[in-house]
Formats: structure tokens, C-alpha cells, sequence
């Protein structure tokens, strides 16, 4: 069963252009998150899914950042205008609803996007 | 969320094992004890998550005492692929998985 992919792998931009990360969950996932570290710190949450809906976007650091997952499948998280700051690996993870609790989350390779 | 305290960094060798305790105080009684591992250029990995007691998998081995405010990670003859960083997480926050990261602990086995 393929895992959690994400794509690009890399992206290098420059300030004030516009990218999109996507992220394909494991089918069957209804919960999908997107994480991002940047240099030097902890990774940190920025939103999570459930099927098509936001469930917590509390992480999401400004209103340059868009997350979408349209039909509850595919997520993608634009950036528009990059700035430098924004730097840093963006992990996607899925995990499977369940009654009690999630299972666990299962991680993407992340994109590495470097804003110059 | 509960805040999690663990080891910067640890050495082992080969074929020795390795325990990776982590401290978490305030842990809520809805939570469980996660920990991923992260090779470099990868996303986190899920090792094993346990509750209270002792949980074992084909992978490792997790201790948690009758009071959960810490917990410990115990790798059996460690290889050098097992040289990564390991965090340790409590959580998920109202089942699910919106994960707080630490520093985690970075292992390096050495031949």
C-alpha cells in the first residue's frame, strides 16, 4: 500500500512568489495534517483535516498560507507571497479515524521549500 | 498539552541497548505516550505508543510507571540504521493527532 507522498520533494522560489505543496494522504485517511519545520526548530502543527473540513487551523502562521483538500482526498497548502521566514520542510500526515482515538499518524517525506 | 523532557543527544554501539527516558509532568489523563523516529530527509515514523505498564513490538519496547509522568523507550541491540532522532509525544489531543514535537533525542550508534 503506497504511504503518505508529497510533492515536489524540493522547491526553491524566490520572495514573493507563489507555491503550492500537495500532499496525497494513504487512502482511507480521513485525517490529514500538514507540519512544517524550519531551520533550527521543532517541527510544528499548522492544520489538520477531517475529509474536506478544517478541523484546527491554529498553526497556520498568516493569511499567506492556504490549505485545501477539496473532495476530502488530496491537500494542498499554497503559500502566497512567499517570504523568507517561510523556509523550511512542510510535512503532510495522514491517520484512519477511529472510535476512541486515531490511529497513528503516518508521515510523509515532506517538501523542502527554500525562499531566496 | 503536556510538555515532553528528553536526552539532546545519546551514543551507543552496536549490538547494546539503548534507553531513551522522557519526562512528562503534566500529562493528562486522556493521553498516551507516543514515539516517532526520524531519519534525516524523512518524515517521523511511529515506533509505538502505549498508555501505562509496558507495550512491546517487533521494534522496541515502552515503560511507563503507575504514575505516567515519564516514560522510557528501550531499543534492543541497536544497529547503526537505528541512529536517528527519536521524540517522544504525548497526546493525541482529543484523539487526534495534532502532535507536539520536541527537540527529541538524537542517537547515534557507532560500530
Amino acid at each position: 500500500e503506497a504511504g503518505v507522498t508529497q510533492f515536489p520533494s524540493h522547491s526553491v522560489i524566490e520572495k514573493g512568489q507563489t507555491v503550492t505543496l500537495r500532499c496525497d494522504p494513504i487512502s482511507g485517511h480521513d485525517n490529514l495534517y500538514w507540519y512544517r519545520r524550519v531551520m533550527g526548530k521543532e517541527i510544528k502543527f499548522l492544520l489538520h483535516f477531517v475529509k474536506e473540513s478544517k478541523q484546527d487551523e491554529s498553526g497556520m502562521p498568516n493569511n499567506r498560507f492556504l490549505a485545501e483538500r477539496t473532495g476530502g482526498t488530496y491537500s494542498t497548502l499554497k503559500v502566497q507571497p512567499a517570504e523568507l521566514e517561510d523556509s523550511g520542510v512542510y510535512f503532510c500526515a495522514s491517520s484512519q479515524a477511529g472510535q476512541v482515538r486515531d490511529t497513528e499518524a503516518f508521515f510523509g517525506q515532506g517538501t523542502r521549500l527554500t525562499v531566496v | 498539552l503536556a510538555k515532553t523532557t528528553q536526552p539532546i543527544s545519546m551514543d551507543s554501539y552496536e549490538g547494546q541497548e539503548v534507553n531513551i527516558t522522557c519526562s512528562h509532568n503534566n500529562i493528562a489523563t486522556n493521553d498516551y505516550i507516543t514515539w516517532y523516529q526520524q531519519f534525516p530527509s524523512q518524515g517521523p515514523r511511529f515506533i509505538i505508543q502505549g498508555y501505562k505498564t509496558k507495550v512491546t513490538n517487533e521494534v522496541a519496547s515502552l515503560f511507563i510507571p503507575a504514575d505516567r509522568k515519564s516514560s522510557t523507550l528501550s531499543l534492543p541491540r541497536v544497529s547503526l540504521s537505528d541512529t536517528a532522532v527519536y521524540y517522544c509525544l504525548v497526546g493525541p489531543s482529543g484523539g487526534y493527532n495534532k502532535l507536539i514535537f520536541g527537540a527529541g533525542t538524537r542517537l547515534a550508534v557507532h560500530p
